[in-house]
């Protein structure tokens, strides 16, 4: 079945360094790929996705890059502040084989970002 | 109403008693989800009811029983639940078909005596 990695499990960085976290999936019709962050005792909120008719895709300091060829996605973080300390979940999901119909998303293992200041 | 509301945000219950945790959503979504959060781990898919019928169950224990009674509502009802299954439950719902882009509830912390 799909699978999802995610590295680093843990990234510690300084305030206004940038923060790159990766993951890599496994199934090649894999087609949504969000990122969820994760404050402590808190919901998981969706920060940024991207499809796979897209290469890369911005939103102010956070961006996500996608390279199909390899299976892998990124979420970088720029000029971080400690209100980024969190933890941050990849996951990817597939089409169902009709349209209307559930994508189940696979949820890499989660990376604990701290940013210190 | 960009919000999914749960409630209780806390319960704790002995392993003979019957609860139910309720969660509401006026995003006008179609998709709603329960996902089971274990302490740093990732969330876990339980249950999926797309238009109000149950789509997916995940190979879960008939302890943990889902009930969609109209398109903002979804309930977890539970009986005899083990100390394991001690997390964070997770709502959350979606439009039907896209993504999905998930909005999730702030959870109920559950403990299980």
């Amino acid at each position: 079945g799909e699978n999802v990695e995610q590295h680093p499990s843990t990234l510690s960085v300084q305030e206004g360094d940038s923060a790159v976290i990766k993951c890599t999936y496994s199934d090649s019709a894999s087609n949504y790929f969000p990122w969820y962050k994760q404050e402590l005792g808190k919901r998981p909120q969706l920060i940024i996705d991207i499809r796979s008719n897209v290469g890369e895709k911005k939103d102010q300091r956070i961006a996500v890059t996608l390279n199909k060829t390899a299976k892998h996605f990124s979420l970088h973080i720029t000029e971080t502040q400690p209100e980024d300390s969190a933890v941050y979940f990849c996951a990817a999901s597939k089409p169902r084989p009709f349209s209307g119909g559930y994508n189940k998303l696979i949820f890499g293992a989660g990376t604990r970002l701290a940013v210190h200041p | 109403d960009t919000e999914v509301t749960q409630t209780p945000k806390h319960l704790v219950m002995g392993m003979t008693n019957k609860k139910s945790l309720k969660c509401e959503q006026h995003m006008g979504h179609r998709a709603m989800y329960w996902y089971k959060q274990k302490a740093k781990k990732p969330p876990e898919l339980m249950f999926v009811y797309s238009y109000e019928k149950l789509s997916i169950n995940e190979s879960v224990p008939s302890r943990f029983s889902p009930e969609c009674p109209n398109s903002s509502l979804l309930n977890l009802h539970l009986h005899a639940l083990q100390p394991e299954d001690s997390a964070l439950y997770l709502c959350a719902s979606s439009q039907v078909g896209q993504g999905p882009k998930l909005f999730f509830g702030s959870g109920t912390q559950l403990s299980v005596l």
